[in-house]
């Protein structure tokens, strides 16, 4: 069974410009989630996807930051204009079900670099 | 709110020593706590995940923890430390529906 993908898996944009992450979650799961790393902090929560619904969007930090899930299948997370502060890692997970005990299952992440 | 802390950023240990990586929980309920695993260039692997039916965890490669309500506490431990279990380590709980809240991130390093 394939895990969950990202694409790209490195990104270096220049301030200003538009980039677009691409999640793909385990096959037959529901949930998706976005996570992000900023320059050795905390991994913090952005989003929570049921099926193409948002569930939870309370940890998207601005409105330059737009999620999508069209036929709760793949997700997108499009950030536009990208400023220097974005860079870092972004983390998509996926779990067949929601709860807290819910494990969730992790991407090997998109490393977005704005110079 | 759930919360977790773990205790020292960068811990390093000799190989064949044992692991100790702290980690203590905030929870107004009672809690669902993860230890979480990056390997170099890697994603999130799961180790192991506390859900109430037993208060020792026992996880992939080695690894255990122990959930101690009195100390609020959810050590991550291995006996004997590896060369490959270089990486960083993250203690997480679970808020609202599915929801997760990381810990800051334990770096562990393996001496010859």
């Amino acid at each position: 069974e394939a895990g969950v993908t990202q694409f790209p898996s490195h990104s270096v944009i220049e301030k200003g410009q538009t980039v677009t992450l691409r999640c793909d979650p385990i096959s037959g799961h529901d949930n998706l989630y976005w996570y992000r790393r900023v320059m050795g902090k905390e991994i913090k929560f952005l989003l929570h996807f049921v099926k193409e619904s948002k569930q939870d969007e309370s940890g998207m930090p601005n409105n330059r930051f737009l999620a999508e899930r069209t036929g709760g299948t793949y997700s997108t997370l499009k950030v536009q204009p990208a400023e220097l502060e974005d860079s870092g890692v972004y983390f998509c997970a996926s779990s067949p079900g929601q709860g807290r005990q819910e494990t969730q299952y992790f991407g090997p992440g998109t490393r977005l670099l704005v110079l | 709110a759930q919360s977790v802390t773990q205790l020292g950023s960068h811990v390093s240990v000799s190989e064949g020593a044992l692991v100790l990586l702290r980690c203590n929980y905030s929870s107004s309920v009672p809690p669902y706590l993860f230890w979480y695993v990056q390997y170099p260039n890697q994603g999130l692997q799961l180790l192991l995940k506390y859900t109430s039916a037993a208060t020792l965890v026992k996880g992939i490669n080695g690894f255990e923890a122990e959930f101690k309500k009195s100390e609020t506490s959810f050590h991550l431990t291995k006996p004997s430390a590896h060369m490959s279990d270089a990486a960083e380590y993250f203690c997480a709980v679970t808020r609202g529906a599915s929801k997760i809240i990381f810990g800051s991130g334990t770096r562990l390093s393996i001496r010859p």
